[in-house]
This record gives C-alpha cells, sequence and structure tokens, in this order.
C-alpha cells in the first residue's frame, strides 16, 4: 500500500519561499507521476503541478513562474518549492500519485495534507 | 481553464437515502473526470476515475455517469461513513481543475 507523508515549515514569512517534502513508502516513486494540490481555507482544490522521474514537469501556469517540482530518487521523495508567497498561497498542501490508465488520469494516491500559512 | 460547477454546493440527507450529485464542464472533457471524497484530518479517497469506473476496493454503492459536460455521482443508499465532501475534477485540460464541492450532511 504507498503511503505519502508532507513534511515543512507550517509557517512562512510573505516574499520567502514555501518549500515541501512528500516522502513516498510502499512503493518506488520511478515510473510515476508525483503530484501536488492546495486546498485554501474554506475553498475549493487546485492543481499546482506534477513531476515525473525522468525530470520531466507540468505546472498550473498560474503558478508556473514561481514554481518548481522536483524528485530525489534516491531519497523517495519528491518537493515543492513556491517562491515569492502571500497571504493568497495560505492552504492545505496535499501530495499525490497522479495515474493513468491510457489517456485517463487521476489521483489515486493522496497525502495527509499539511498546511502551510503565510504571515509575518 | 475549464470551469468545473457541482450543484448542490450542501445536501442533507438520511442513512439509506439515495443522493445525486451533479457536475458541469464549461467545455467538453469526453470521460476524463475523476470523483473524490475528502473528509477533515483524512487522506481523500478516489472514487470513480473515467467517468464511470469504480476505484478498486470502492463500496458498489457509488457509481457515476456522463459524459461529455454532465456528470453524475450517485451513492445507491448513504452509510454513516459517507458524510463528507466530495469533489469532481477534469483531466482533460490542462491545468487539471476540480469542482467547488458537494458537502453532504446528516439531516
Amino acid at each position: 500500500q504507498v503511503q505519502l507523508q508532507e513534511s515543512g515549515p507550517g509557517l512562512v514569512k510573505p516574499s520567502e519561499t514555501l518549500s515541501l517534502t512528500c516522502s513516498v513508502s510502499g512503493g518506488s516513486i520511478t515510473g510515476y507521476y508525483w503530484s501536488w494540490i492546495r486546498q485554501p481555507p474554506g475553498k475549493g482544490l487546485e492543481w499546482i503541478g506534477y513531476t515525473f522521474y525522468i525530470g520531466s514537469t507540468n505546472y498550473n501556469p498560474s503558478l508556473k513562474s514561481r514554481l518548481n517540482i522536483s524528485m530525489d530518487t534516491s531519497k523517495n521523495q519528491f518537493s515543492l518549492e513556491l517562491s515569492s508567497v502571500t497571504a493568497a498561497d495560505t492552504a492545505v498542501y496535499y501530495c499525490a500519485r497522479r495515474y493513468c490508465i491510457g489517456v485517463n488520469c487521476f489521483v489515486d494516491y493522496w497525502g495527509r495534507g499539511t498546511l502551510v500559512t503565510v504571515s509575518s | 481553464d475549464i470551469q468545473m460547477t457541482q450543484s448542490p454546493s450542501s445536501l442533507s440527507a438520511s442513512v439509506g437515502d439515495r443522493v445525486s450529485i451533479t457536475c458541469r464542464a464549461s467545455q467538453s472533457v469526453s470521460n476524463f473526470l475523476n470523483w473524490y471524497q475528502l473528509k477533515p484530518g483524512k487522506v481523500p479517497k478516489l472514487l470513480i476515475f473515467a467517468a464511470s469506473s469504480l476505484q478498486i476496493g470502492v463500496s458498489s454503492r457509488f457509481s457515476g455517469s456522463g459524459s461529455g459536460t454532465d456528470f453524475t455521482l450517485t451513492i445507491s443508499s448513504l452509510q454513516p461513513e459517507d458524510f463528507a465532501t466530495y469533489y469532481c475534477q477534469q483531466s482533460y485540460g490542462n491545468p487539471y481543475t476540480f469542482g467547488q464541492g458537494t458537502n453532504l450532511e446528516i439531516k
């Protein structure tokens, strides 16, 4: 059973960089797409982007200029970096696995989520 | 971005009821439509993928239907553990987008 666990600071100052790591257990990250999704308080879910183990990425255009998603296959982890954060980036951040059957893709494994607050 | 609109936003129902949640896309997404269940403090759960395919391990009281722009998630007989928030998500266009959620509460 694949399990994901987010880790990182729960409080980030405005204009700084938000950094989170997702540790994957129960399976290798090699060969799969790994994603980040967020949910601001009281709002719906927002797709952030995903990365593939060979290094390719796909980012939400609204975040692309500030975003970096990377993988460390030696640690079975992947990471999110979001720069120049503002209060609008306050959210519960989920790491997740994007899986595809043919051309149909979906998220089949999620982490429990971690709240990141942007405040001075 | 493709806009996803769910209705209703909230729903009160009783154990044993049959309920349906609808999701409408701003343009055709073919059958690239998934449904998720979220509960506070719990790991989110994939229920339905490709509009109507039941994820392994998910109860058969959940079913999905639709194609193009209009989709429905139906729960045939509500159980206590089904009270949660449900989201649709399209995986046709980039970026993937979600509906605003439907909060299913106990009546």
